[in-house]
């Protein structure tokens, strides 16, 4: 059964970078009919799709946060992350990492990690 | 960027109620639409993809349709367990977009 679980510091100072790990369980990062992609949710809010990234290093980011995101992956340890730069207030949320399966020309995300609550604080 | 519009933002209903959300996107996006649920401090769970199929272990009181920019996500009986928030997405193209969700609550 393919779990995730996202790693990383809950506290990170304005200006700072946002550093987060996803780690995948019981299946390749490396499979061909996914990708893998970071989605937030801030306190009491929707979600945003953040990016995807796929095995090879083909990467999809959301134009909003283009400059200041990067998703990288580390085949060899079956995980991914995500590196957003120079965080204001407005990023504190909960990262969810998930994987994006891909069916012939469809997509959806599942599964998805527990969550991680980043708040942006000095 | 596709908008998806839930509505409504919020509903209150009782346990063996039939209710209906609807998710409207701002272009058409044929039938490249999923449905997710989610729990207070839980992570959102897959429940339909591709408007009607039902993601494994789904129980079949869930169901799905639509196509375009019009869909819809039914409860045909609803459960204690389904009192949750409700999702839609559009995975037609990026940025992958969610509507802002329905809260389903207890009457």
């Amino acid at each position: 059964q393919l779990q995730l679980q996202e790693s990383g510091p809950g506290l990170v100072k304005p200006s700072e970078t946002l550093s987060l790990t996803c780690t995948v369980s019981g299946g390749s990062i490396s499979s061909r009919s996914c990708y893998w992609g970071w989605i937030r949710q801030p306190p009491g809010k929707g979600l945003e799709w953040i990016g995807n990234i796929y095995y090879s290093g083909s990467t999809f980011y959301n134009s909003s946060l283009k400059s200041r995101v990067t998703i990288s992956v580390d085949t060899s340890k079956n995980q991914f992350s995500l590196k957003l730069t120079s965080v204001t207030a407005a990023d504190t949320a909960v990262y969810y990492c998930a994987r994006r399966l891909i069916v012939a020309t469809d997509n959806w995300f599942d599964p998805w990690g527990q969550g991680t609550l980043v708040t942006v604080s000095s | 960027d596709i908008q998806m519009t839930q509505s409504p933002s919020s509903l209150s209903a009782s346990v063996g109620d039939r209710v209906t959300i609807t998710c409207r996107a701002s272009q058409t996006i044929t039938t490249y639409l999923n449905w997710y649920q989610q729990t207070p401090g839980k992570a959102p769970k897959l429940l339909i993809y591709s408007v009607s199929s039902l993601q494994s272990g789904v129980p079949s009181r869930f169901s799905g349709s639509g196509s375009g920019t019009d869909f819809t996500l039914t409860i045909s009986s609803l459960q204690p367990e389904d009192f949750a928030t409700y999702y839609c997405q559009q995975s037609y193209s990026t940025p992958y977009t969610f509507g802002q969700g329905t809260k389903l609550q207890i009457k």
